[in-house]
């Protein structure tokens, strides 16, 4: 596709489980992004990629919390033992690098997320 | 550290009304900022971004910005509100050159009253 894609759209888990969000950046987008949009928090980064390697996960906010990337495309964000404050919106971004990327390289392009809610 | 903050979590204009949202930022940094809509159960899209070349930046649907050094500001302004406004609106500053992580305001709902 055009856009950045997430999947699934919706996820409802029970506590203490483990759940995977995926995301499939724009082809040829080196650099990608992971955020999470909650109520209390707003919007906030998690993670970010330059191909496959994560030069900073600062924003990571437990171990519980892990994501990769391979093929320098598809990442995933895993979280283990889920809790009712992991609940919220995760968003997916992608960019285009290099003087490749033109005058869109400092743009990043969204996805629209992942609604991960847990009971 | 950069930041932005937004004033106003709220703001509701009459339709044909000046829409202005205002982001002041705070940046260790040559900063580059952008404004992102989020439309209910969407992600976010991007309306315009300041990459320090020309200080009044023009974005899509009619919105507009002006990068003010002297204020570290950055308000949104459209002319005419429409109703297909209404939405969710943030102001976000990046990290460095490189890493370009963005770091955003608390976000501005817009209401546009008929």
């Amino acid at each position: 596709g055009a856009g950045v894609s997430q999947s699934p759209s919706n996820k409802v888990t029970e506590k203490g489980k483990d759940v995977e969000l995926r995301c499939d950046p724009i082809s040829g987008h080196t650099a990608l992004y992971w955020y999470r949009q909650s109520l209390g928090q707003g919007l906030e980064f998690l993670i970010y990629f330059q191909g496959n390697s994560a030069p900073d996960k600062s924003g990571l906010p437990s171990d519980r919390f892990s994501a990769e990337r391979t093929g320098g495309s598809v990442s995933t964000l895993t979280i283990q033992r889920t809790q009712q404050e992991d609940s919220a919106v995760y968003l997916c971004a992608s960019r285009p690098t290099g003087l490749a990327g033109g005058p869109g390289r400092n743009e990043q392009f969204f996805g629209p997320g992942t609604r991960l809610t847990v009971l | 550290a950069q930041s932005v903050t937004q004033l106003g979590s709220h703001v509701s204009v009459s339709e044909g009304a000046l829409v202005l949202l205002r982001c002041n930022y705070s940046s260790s940094v040559p900063p580059y900022l952008f404004w992102y809509v989020q439309y209910p159960n969407q992600g976010l899209q991007l309306l315009l971004k300041y990459t320090s070349a020309a200080t009044l930046v023009k974005g899509i649907n009619g919105f507009e910005a002006e990068f003010k050094k002297s204020e570290t500001s950055f308000h949104l302004t459209k002319p005419s509100a429409h109703m297909s406004d209404a939405a969710e609106y943030f102001c976000a500053v990046r990290h460095s050159f490189g890493n370009e992580k963005l770091t955003f305001g608390t976000g501005t709902r817009l209401t546009i009253i008929p």
